[in-house]
């Protein structure tokens, strides 16, 4: 079963506006990490919250993590056409910290 | 540096044919993991191995698919018998836990169709 659930499914926005992008997962972590890919093809690493964080930066990124709801988000700031893609956020199992489990990703379409 | 790499890009075989593909891992990286993406879905857990450790063979879908890493560095997953089922995006990543961060860096892909 799936760990870590996007919403939503799909966004779409226009150059120039922030895009929201929400996880949610079942069990505990150590870390939760969100991964931007392009033509379904291989993934690019954007950002890793440990559980002991509650927000982080990364130039245009921004992600939160609330624990108490097992839930984190991830908001691209002035998006650009070029940030067209789908993004997933990635769970360990709590156990482990090397399995990752997906969710099923939130495409997102930036108009030019 | 190098990333990781994968070979070939695409496969595309008939029903019941054996098929491998192939992992170059990041220089240095000692983790290695292999994953599924279905059409429209999220990434799904295969193998992973970390040094000399036993693989964890957890998420293999069926006994037709097995995975070997040799010498610590190339990996390759082979499916025998292909079913259609087996039609996915099949990525390679590989991370260095010793470094203290657990990011995996993932490779391009393999995409396998089977006819």
């Amino acid at each position: 079963s799936q760990q870590g659930e996007e919403d939503p499914q799909a966004l779409s926005i226009q150059e120039g506006e922030n895009a929201t992008m929400n996880c949610s997962y079942k069990t505990s972590i150590n870390n939760l990490q969100w991964y931007r890919q392009n033509s379904g093809r291989g993934l690019v690493h954007l950002i890793l919250i440990r559980s002991n964080e509650r927000e982080k930066h990364s130039g245009r990124l921004r992600v939160t993590l609330d624990t108490s709801k097992k839930s984190s988000s991830l908001l691209i700031t002035a998006s650009r056409a070029a940030d067209t893609a789908s993004y997933f956020c990635a769970t360990d199992s709590g156990g482990s910290n090397y399995k990752l489990t997906f969710g099923k990703g939130t495409l997102l379409t930036v108009n030019p | 540096g190098a990333g990781v790499s994968q070979s070939p890009s695409n496969k595309v075989t008939e029903k019941g044919k054996d098929v491998e593909l192939r992992c170059d891992p990041i220089s240095g990286h000692t983790a290695l993991y292999w994953y599924r993406q279905s059409l429209g879905q999220g990434l799904e857990f295969l193998i992973y191995f970390q040094g000399n450790s036993a693989p964890d063979k957890s998420g293999l879908p069926s006994d037709r698919f097995s995975a070997e890493r040799t010498g610590g560095s190339v990996s390759t997953l082979t499916i025998q018998r292909t079913q259609q089922e087996d039609s996915a995006v099949y990525l390679c990543a590989s991370s260095s836990p010793t470094s203290g961060t657990d990011t995996q860096y993932f490779g391009p892909g393999t995409r396998l169709t089977v006819l």
